[in-house]
């Protein structure tokens, strides 16, 4: 079955840690994308990849990192330097890089500060 | 500056009859509209499109209406079914400039479907 995995489906963070979640995708899509959705709230995009070895900002990227190492997987770290961190985490992909095709989406990380 | 704006928290509707979720946009240059449909501690699922070139978009029992002159779209959904509960978000992008595949997502609206 083709689909979006992200995990782990939760997360716990101590204060000054780093941690990453996973987001993988076997639909061959080369468009992927990280959003944050906080309770009663839209998502608001994190960052975004096109294509391969390449990844943009979004809206609110301060105090996480990317990667764009293979196609398939688009990995989102949550560094010490982002203080608000506890949040619902999706990831999405896209066959299409001009925005008209729809995002398809994981079933999301839950993190929370211990 | 919320640029994609769902005004209605909560709609709730009797089974059978029709569901009408609204959505507002100030960006005059987002040229395709989504919606999308999430269950808690799960991810959206997208619903239906529709691109700026049209005004109406039907699948099935979802029929996206796009008003562009007033910046307006809306998901009808008929018969509502107690299963359409759920949170629905709409979501806008340009297709091409340097926001490709962005989406700008509305605050949701929460419909409770009763039996």
């Amino acid at each position: 079955d083709g689909g979006i995995t992200q995990s782990p489906k939760y997360l716990f963070r101590k204060e000054g840690q780093n941690v990453t979640l996973s987001c993988e995708q076997n639909l061959n899509h080369d468009a992927m994308y990280w959003y944050r959705q906080d309770p009663g709230q839209g998502l608001r995009l994190i960052y975004y990849s096109q294509i391969v070895n390449d990844f943009q900002k979004g809206d609110i990227a301060e105090g996480y990192s990317v990667s764009r190492e293979k196609k398939e997987s688009f990995p989102l770290t949550v560094t010490s330097a982002q203080k608000n961190p506890t949040a619902f985490y999706l990831c999405a992909s896209s066959t299409s890089r001009r925005g008209n095709q729809p995002q398809h989406f994981g079933d999301g990380t839950r993190l929370s500060i211990l | 500056d919320q640029q994609v704006k769902q005004n209605s928290p909560s709609l709730s509707v009797q089974e059978g009859r029709i569901s009408i979720l609204n959505c507002d946009y100030t960006n005059s240059m987002f040229d395709y509209f989504l919606w999308y449909k999430k269950y808690p501690a799960e991810g959206p699922t997208f619903l239906i499109s529709i691109s700026s070139i049209k005004d109406k978009n039907e699948d099935g029992r979802f029929t996206v209406f796009l008003n562009k002159s007033a910046k307006h779209l809306s998901l009808h959904i008929v018969p509502s079914q107690p299963g359409d509960s759920a949170v629905y978000f709409c979501a806008a992008s340009t297709a091409g400039g340097t926001s490709y595949g962005k989406l700008t997502f509305g605050q949701g609206t929460i419909l409770t479907v009763h039996p």
